[in-house]
């Protein structure tokens, strides 16, 4: 059974910081690995959708890894703002089944001005 | 715009009372997907649609059904709600191309059962 964890599970820093936020899963079978953001009591926003035969995904100030192997992915948010405050969701498709999508628990970031 | 259009946000109700809750698609999706999400539990998928006239159940079915007689639209009904579907529910649209397009999520709708 695909298990996502995130960490840490919360994060403060001041603006302008640059950050990494980690997600492992413990089956390297994967279609494709997503990162999503959610606002408080909001919908889910997808930052980047990593396919399962690529590295890495860049969106502005957004970029994410992914390494299959290991069962890990980063997403590292360079120059941190306040309006990125936000919990951030990372999620895997399997390849067996690639319709259920797996969550991890989320890591909730603050950034102060 | 691509999106996926849940209805209603947010809604009261009371225990055994049957409600639908609508979603709607308008990128010609063929995979359709009900999620919950609840504080220390994290986001659990309800039941799954592959196509129309194709749905299966996810991880935490119970207490629900759904139908997807047409492409863009799969509605999650709850035909007598109890406190704890308390939640908040998401439904989600994809491509099953290969490569996928990702999952694109409604914004939500908050189901509060008294």
């Amino acid at each position: 059974k695909q298990e996502v964890t995130q960490i840490p599970a919360a994060l403060s820093v001041p603006e302008g910081e640059n950050l990494v936020l980690n997600c492992s899963f413990t089956d390297s079978a994967i279609y494709n690995l997503q990162w999503f953001r959610q606002d408080p009591g909001k919908g889910l926003t997808s930052l980047l959708l990593i396919q399962s035969s690529q590295r890495e995904q860049t969106s502005g100030r957004l970029n994410a890894s992914l390494d299959k192997s290991s069962g890990r992915s980063t997403l590292y948010i360079a120059a941190s703002q306040p309006g990125d405050s936000a919990t951030y969701l990372c999620a895997v498709s399997g390849r067996a089944g690639f319709q259920k999508l797996v969550f991890g628990t989320g890591t909730r970031l603050l950034v102060s001005p | 715009e691509a999106q996926v259009t849940q209805n209603p946000r947010y809604l009261i109700t009371v225990t055994g009372k049957k409600l639908t809750v609508t979603c709607s698609q308008n990128m010609n999706h063929e995979y359709m997907s009900w999620y919950r999400q609840d504080p220390g539990l994290g986001l659990r998928q309800i039941y799954y649609s592959m196509n129309v006239e194709v749905t299966d159940k996810g991880d935490v079915p119970e207490g629900y059904k759904v139908s997807r007689k047409e492409k863009r639209n799969f509605p999650l009904i709850l035909e007598s709600p109890s406190p704890n579907q308390t939640s908040l529910y998401f439904c989600a649209s994809s491509s099953t191309t290969l490569g996928g397009s990702g999952y694109t999520f409604g914004s939500g709708t908050r189901l509060t059962v008294v």
